[in-house]
């Protein structure tokens, strides 16, 4: 089955850092994105990414940047991070952008910033 | 764009018993599809059941079935002689392009045993 890795499980940083949240899937998808889960409001997607080197942004792309350099690899950047993006961050990939595409999750890094 | 509502933050239901998590959610499309989600505590999120809006039956996945009402806009999720192993958070979902997949607030469901 397909794995999708989030390179950290628990991440706590000082306001004002630059983060980096990597993710990487195995199985040559064509689809990556991520999302931010807070308690109450589900998953808002950030931004996705249907190519290399090609992306968009979703619902709450403010204060956040993505790169994808390598079709595997989807990073998530806090440029400079803030309390008000301490949160639980889910990347996934799907095969296709069809609607009908089952998204694979990762399983999450939860970045508290002080 | 979508949106869903899942109105039952919490539910609970005894180990071996029936238990319905509901979901509500509008679109303007006429093609879309829709999706229940499980995330257990290990946080990864797998798919539990997924339903194609042109269907008229419901979808069913072993114990996990829906009932899919189109003009209502009402998508639940029955799960029947529930297990220990289906203690979660659930997330009842909507897409009509991949990247336009909106998600619910979820229901976190606990399993009595």
């Amino acid at each position: 089955d397909v794995k999708v890795t989030q390179s950290s499980r628990y991440l706590v940083k000082r306001t004002g850092e630059k983060v980096f949240l990597e993710c990487v899937q195995d199985m040559d998808h064509e689809n990556m994105f991520w999302y931010r889960q807070d308690p109450g409001l589900g998953l808002r997607l950030i931004y996705f990414s249907y190519d290399v080197k090609m992306k968009e942004k979703g619902d709450i792309p403010e204060g956040y940047s993505v790169s994808r350099e390598k079709k595997e690899r989807f990073s998530l950047i806090l440029e400079s991070a803030s309390t008000n993006q301490t949160s639980m961050y889910l990347c996934a990939s799907s095969l296709y952008a069809t609607g009908r595409e089952k998204l694979f999750f990762g399983s999450g890094t939860q970045l508290s910033v002080l | 764009a979508q949106t869903v509502t899942q109105s039952q933050p919490e539910m609970s239901v005894q180990e071996a018993e029936t238990v319905t998590l509901s979901c509500t959610y509008d679109t303007s499309e006429s093609d879309y599809y829709l999706f229940w989600y499980k995330q257990p505590p290990s946080r990864q999120m797998i798919l539990v059941i997924r339903q194609e809006a042109y269907k008229q039956q419901n979808a069913t996945e072993n114990r996990f079935s829906v009932n899919f009402q189109k003009a209502a806009k009402s998508f639940s999720l029955k799960i029947s002689d529930s297990q220990l192993g289906d203690a979660a958070m659930y997330f009842c979902a909507c897409s009509y392009n991949n990247n336009d997949m909106r998600f619910g607030a979820g229901t976190r469901l606990t399993v009595k045993p």
